[in-house]
């Protein structure tokens, strides 16, 4: 099983602050995932990268998947605290058996 | 109109007792997943049937069983519950097996005491 490694575990910030959230891995992925989980509710499906440098944007959300598709980012530009969630990154492996999750980045907005 | 529904929402029950969790999805889709996510919020995978077969069975202790009677359901049975058994389990579903986007149910938080 592929590792993936995410950071920061914990984020809390102010309204209006931007920040970045990092999925890494030593491994290649064939595609990576961005998910968001709110209390008492399943992860929900942000954006799907597949290729090698891809950057994809979501309103005020901004995913890049890394040029040799080991790492991936979660940019927020001026949160919000709707933005107040679980986000988890989840790597396809190549063999394409199975997703792989990160552990996750537990995020606070505050107002 | 869910699209992957799981029930019951909430699970409270003795150590020793059986229970079960059921699942199903109206999406169409072909595979289905148990995962179960610890109190750390690491989500790890259990077991994945493809079309009612069985394809991917982690390292998980056998009295957990699941059961697909048809593609659009996938039910888990837990024999023998112990303490810490206690987690939320999430069912989810994909179009195509591998590395297909998910769709998760709202997960069944289980509490074993």
């Amino acid at each position: 099983t592929q590792l993936l490694e995410q950071s920061p575990q914990f984020l809390s910030i102010q309204e209006g602050e931007n920040l970045t959230v990092y999925c890494n891995s030593s491994s290649v992925f064939s595609s990576l995932q961005w998910y968001r989980q709110e209390p008492g509710e399943g992860p929900v499906l942000l954006v799907t990268v597949v290729t090698g440098g891809e950057v994809k944007k979501l309103k005020r959300l901004t995913f890049q998947f890394g040029d040799a598709r080991k790492d991936s980012s979660l940019h927020i530009t001026a949160a919000q605290p709707g933005d107040t969630g679980l986000y988890l990154c989840a790597g396809a492996e190549t063999s394409g058996s199975r997703l792989t999750f990160g552990e996750g980045t537990q995020l606070t907005v505050n107002p | 109109d869910t699209a992957v529904s799981q029930t019951p929402k909430y699970l409270v029950t003795q150590m020793g007792n059986d229970k079960s969790i059921k699942c199903e999805q109206n999406l169409g889709h072909d595979t289905m997943y148990w995962y179960k996510q610890d109190s750390k919020k690491f989500l790890k995978i259990m077991f994945s049937y493809n079309n009612k077969e069985l394809i991917i069975n982690e390292t998980v202790p056998n009295r957990f069983s699941p059961k697909s009677p048809d593609k659009a359901h996938l039910n888990l049975h837990i024999n023998s519950l112990e303490l810490g058994d206690s987690a939320v389990y999430f069912c989810a579903s994909s179009q195509v097996r591998g590395g297909s986007p998910l769709h998760f149910g709202n997960g069944t938080r289980l509490t074993v005491t």
